[in-house]
């Protein structure tokens, strides 16, 4: 079965600041989803990659995926308190696209 | 903007007893699918549900649950004896296509 791994676990930084989260799938992703959670939330759809070598970006949040479609990186520029979170990579499969296997999240704060 | 609602936000039930959570998805929105997270762990699929009918489930939803559309705007999720275990934020998302899956903020369900 499909799992995802990211990288780091947790996150601080100060305002400002850019940064940079992973995600690593053990398979080749038919797409990629980032979410945004807050403590205790919903989840916020940020963008969906579905493209080798892909890039989309959204305001300050930039996210691509790799050629091989088994890794994601989001990417964050002048972090700002708003952008505190859990952000979270979901998977779909070309077997089961219509299920979202997601990885364990990266909470991040910004501290002002 | 659309979006994903679900009632209610919170429900507290015993062990044992029968809970509905509901759910009005995005209106054009064709698919639809429940989710859930214990507290401190990963989201994790439960059913989606096309044409009025399961299009896939997980190994997590079984006959302790099900799943409807009453009418056309509702989706309904029905936990028939609810354990402990099932204690949990459920999350109710809906798309149009079979990706870019939009999630609500949850029903959070505590059994005692």
């Amino acid at each position: 079965s499909q799992e995802l791994e990211q990288s780091p676990q947790s996150l601080i930084v100060q305002e400002g600041k850019n940064l940079t989260i992973n995600c690593t799938s053990s398979k080749t992703l038919y797409g990629l989803y980032w979410y945004k959670q807050k403590y205790g939330e919903g989840l916020i759809f940020l963008m969906m990659l579905q493209k080798g070598g892909e890039e989309k970006s959204h305001e300050k949040i930039t996210a691509k995926l790799d050629e091989k479609k088994q890794q994601s990186s989001l990417h964050i520029t002048a972090s700002q308190p708003s952008h505190a979170g859990i952000y979270l990579c979901g998977a779909a499969s070309k077997t089961s696209y219509d299920k979202v296997i997601f990885g364990p999240g990266t909470s991040l704060s910004v501290i002002p | 903007e659309p979006e994903v609602t679900q009632t209610p936000s919170h429900q507290v039930t015993q062990m044992g007893q029968e809970v509905i959570l509901r759910c009005v998805p995005i209106s054009n929105h064709l698919y639809f699918y429940w989710y859930r997270q214990i507290l401190g762990q990963k989201v994790e699929f439960l059913v989606s549900f096309y044409n009025n009918e399961i299009s896939e489930k997980s190994e997590i939803f079984d006959d302790q649950f099900s799943v409807e559309r009453p009418d056309g705007s509702n989706f309904t999720l029905k936990i028939r004896s609810t354990k402990l275990e099932d204690s949990a934020m459920y999350f109710c998302a809906s798309s149009r296509g079979i990706l870019e899956q939009y999630f609500g903020p949850g029903t959070r369900l505590t059994v005692t």
